[in-house]
């Protein structure tokens, strides 16, 4: 069955300190892979997607992301947390050969301590 | 700027009640989904369709219907809203040939007492 695992429900980090959110997949071909951010009160936006070619994408907001297929895994990763990257942070997979499947994973909520 | 538009943002109901809730996008996209986010369990889709009059169930459309007579508007039907229904309610869009990004609305969090 497919599945999202965000392992880490809550996150604190120190501003200026380096992030990584972790995601792992089950999934039976290799999908679409996608992070959002939902700021509080907010629906959520699009940060990044893979869906082919280089394994490491860049996002908006200085996020990155790398595919590694070997770990089923697509972890978010910024090098300097600034105080407004506090949010929740989603992990999805779409389904390549239907447009309108995906699964989230549970969310991971940052928070960033001055 | 492209948009999906929620009306209610905030809705108390009591149980029994039946209870809409309305999603207008302007990207005209094909695809128009409702989810629900809880916390723990991520978002879960409720129904989504892919054309005017279309729609198919999600993982969790008990308790639940769906209307789309316009391309622009997707809305979700609690026919007898019950507490356990309680709960924020995401409406997205996607156009059905970007493989994949959706863009959602800012919600709506609804009580139902």
């Amino acid at each position: 069955a497919q599945s999202v695992t965000q392992p880490d429900i809550h996150i604190t980090v120190s501003e200026g300190a380096s992030l990584e959110l972790r995601c792992n997949y089950s999934y039976g071909a290799t999908p679409y892979l996608f992070w959002y951010v939902q700021s509080p009160g907010q629906g959520l936006q699009l940060l990044l997607k893979y869906f082919s070619g280089d394994t490491l994408v860049q996002g908006i907001k200085g996020f990155e992301a790398e595919f590694k297929r070997s770990q089923s895994s697509f972890n978010l990763r910024k090098p300097s947390v600034h105080w407004s990257d506090a949010a929740e942070y989603f992990c999805a997979v779409g389904a390549r050969n239907n447009f309108n499947k995906f699964y989230f994973g549970s969310g991971t909520k940052l928070n960033v301590k001055p | 700027d492209v948009k999906v538009t929620q009306s209610s943002r905030y809705l108390v109901k009591r149980t029994g009640e039946k209870v809409f809730l309305e999603c207008v996008q302007d990207m005209d996209h094909e695809n128009m989904f409702w989810y629900r986010q809880d916390p723990g369990l991520g978002l879960r889709l409720i129904y989504f369709s892919y054309d005017v009059k279309m729609k198919e169930k999600g993982d969790i459309p008990e308790g639940y219907s769906v209307s789309r007579e316009k391309k622009e508007r997707f809305s979700l039907i609690l026919e007898s809203a019950s507490t356990n229904q309680t709960s924020m309610y995401l409406c997205a869009s996607s156009d059905r040939g970007s493989a994949g990004e959706l863009f959602f609305g800012e919600g709506s969090r609804l009580t139902v007492l």
